[in-house]
């Protein structure tokens, strides 16, 4: 167990619509990451956010938003949902944003399908 | 753009050999992270290596990193069913945070 969470575990819905996932990071890491997984793109970046800031941003479309709470709980936000939307999504948090070995911990993830 | 290339990319073995997946790019790294996930799951961390040369061990498994930080390695002796799974290893981009680059990984599979 990583330590940290992700809910929900699985999320099927259709094109066109809003889903939000959460997560919340392992206890006294301040940053969080968001990850996508698909079989034809393997683990890619989307947005980082350190202590409630946006830090930095990687390949994540305008349909698609994050924030992090002042409890350091972060939500990522996908609208206008498409087909090839459907992935695994992953949170992971680490202590700092430019501190220790670059080390990150994974939560289980929530697999999207959209049909 | 860094860029991290594993070989091999799949891997099919039987119980009790041994097996060597590797990790390249053109660049130097501050550190490399190793991680195994398995299907539907979350990667989990195995181990991170920061100085050149560094080798670490876990049980079986044994991690290298190049002199140069620019390559490592996993060998895993005696392969055990267990270890079937998704290898993956990652570098942080230091620049606006530590956003982790990861390699396509290698997708090992030990038979009985």
């Amino acid at each position: 167990d990583s330590g940290v969470t992700q809910t929900p575990k699985h999320l099927i819905t259709a094109t066109g619509q809003r889903v939000t996932l959460r997560c919340s990071p392992r206890s006294g890491d301040l940053s969080v990451y968001w990850y996508q997984q698909s079989l034809d793109q393997g683990l890619q970046f989307l947005i980082q956010y350190y202590n409630g800031e946006e830090r930095a941003k990687g390949n994540i479309l305008e349909r698609f938003s994050a924030q992090q709470f002042p409890d350091l709980h972060s939500e990522l936000n996908l609208s206008s949902l498409e087909l090839g939307d459907s992935a695994l999504y992953f949170c992971a948090s680490s202590v700092g944003s430019l501190q220790g070995n670059g080390e990150q911990f994974f939560g289980p993830g929530t697999r999207l399908t959209v049909l | 753009t860094q860029l991290l290339e594993q070989s091999p990319q799949f891997l099919s073995i039987q119980e009790g050999e041994n097996l060597t997946v590797y990790c390249n790019s053109s660049s130097v790294f501050s550190s490399l992270q190793w991680y195994r996930q398995e299907p539907g799951e979350g990667p989990v961390l195995l181990v991170t290596v920061v100085t050149g040369g560094e080798v670490k061990k876990l049980k079986r498994l044994t991690f290298q990193f190049g002199d140069a930080r620019k390559d490592s390695s996993l060998h895993i002796t005696a392969a055990q069913p267990g270890d079937t799974g998704l290898y993956l290893c990652a570098a942080p981009k230091r620049t606006s945070g530590s956003r982790l680059t990861f390699g396509e990984g290698t997708q090992l599979t030990v038979n009985p």
